[in-house]
């Protein structure tokens, strides 16, 4: 059964640093994808990775790819408040459900 | 236009008593889902079925039951409550099952269980 795992879990960092969340995944996969989830709110969708070494940015946020380590990341860079949020990456393969990671909470301190 | 709209938002309710909640998408999708969010925030497919066919039936009590009228509609209906059934449960679409397209969330409902 795949089994995903994110760490940290949850990430307290100040305005202006970079940081890297992580998403390791236990079986093969076709495809995975970062969202984000606020306080109470649904889940947004950031970026949907297909292939080994894909990179996606938007804004502050850049996402990659590595099939053959089964990891991706979340870079955030000089990170502003507004990203204070929780972030799940999400991992499927053919025709198998997705499988979500436990998420990362990360909080951006003033 | 809401893309994928959920009712209610909030569901108070005794244990014991029989609840249903509402999804429609109006994204022309033809893979609609529902996944259960637990207060660790830990988030968990139930079922999913796709042009109203039923694909997907995780372990989930058989008070759970689906219904999917059309492609743009799928309920849930949660017979003789229990304390744990208190969650945030989202309804999602795709637009087929397999797709590599992401899956889009509707606002959930906040069931609690009292």
């Amino acid at each position: 059964e795949l089994k995903v795992e994110q760490n940290p879990l949850f990430l307290s960092m100040q305005e202006g640093k970079n940081y890297t969340i992580y998403c390791n995944y236990s079986t093969t996969s076709d495809r995975l994808y970062w969202y984000r989830q606020d306080p109470g709110k649904s889940l947004e969708s950031l970026f949907v990775l297909l292939s080994n070494g894909a990179v996606k940015q938007e804004g502050r946020l850049m996402a990659s790819l590595d099939t053959k380590a089964r990891l991706s990341t979340l870079h955030i860079t000089a990170a502003v408040h507004d990203l204070s949020a929780t972030y799940f990456c999400a991992v499927g393969f053919g025709n198998e459900k997705l499988t979500f990671g436990t998420g990362t909470r990360l909080t951006i301190i003033p | 236009d809401t893309a994928v709209s959920q009712t209610p938002k909030y569901l108070v309710t005794q244990m014991g008593n029989d609840k249903s909640i509402k999804c429609e998408q109006n994204l022309g999708h033809d893979t609609m889902y529902w996944y259960k969010q637990d207060s660790k925030k830990f988030l968990k497919i139930m079922f999913s079925y796709n042009n109203k066919e039923l694909i997907i039936n995780e372990t989930v009590p058989n008070r759970f039951s689906p219904k999917s009228p059309d492609k743009a509609h799928l309920n849930l209906h949660i017979n003789s409550l229990e304390l744990g059934d208190s969650a945030v449960y989202f309804c999602a679409s795709s637009q087929d099952w397999g797709s590599t397209d992401t899956q889009y969330f509707g606002p959930g409902t906040r069931l609690t269980v009292l």
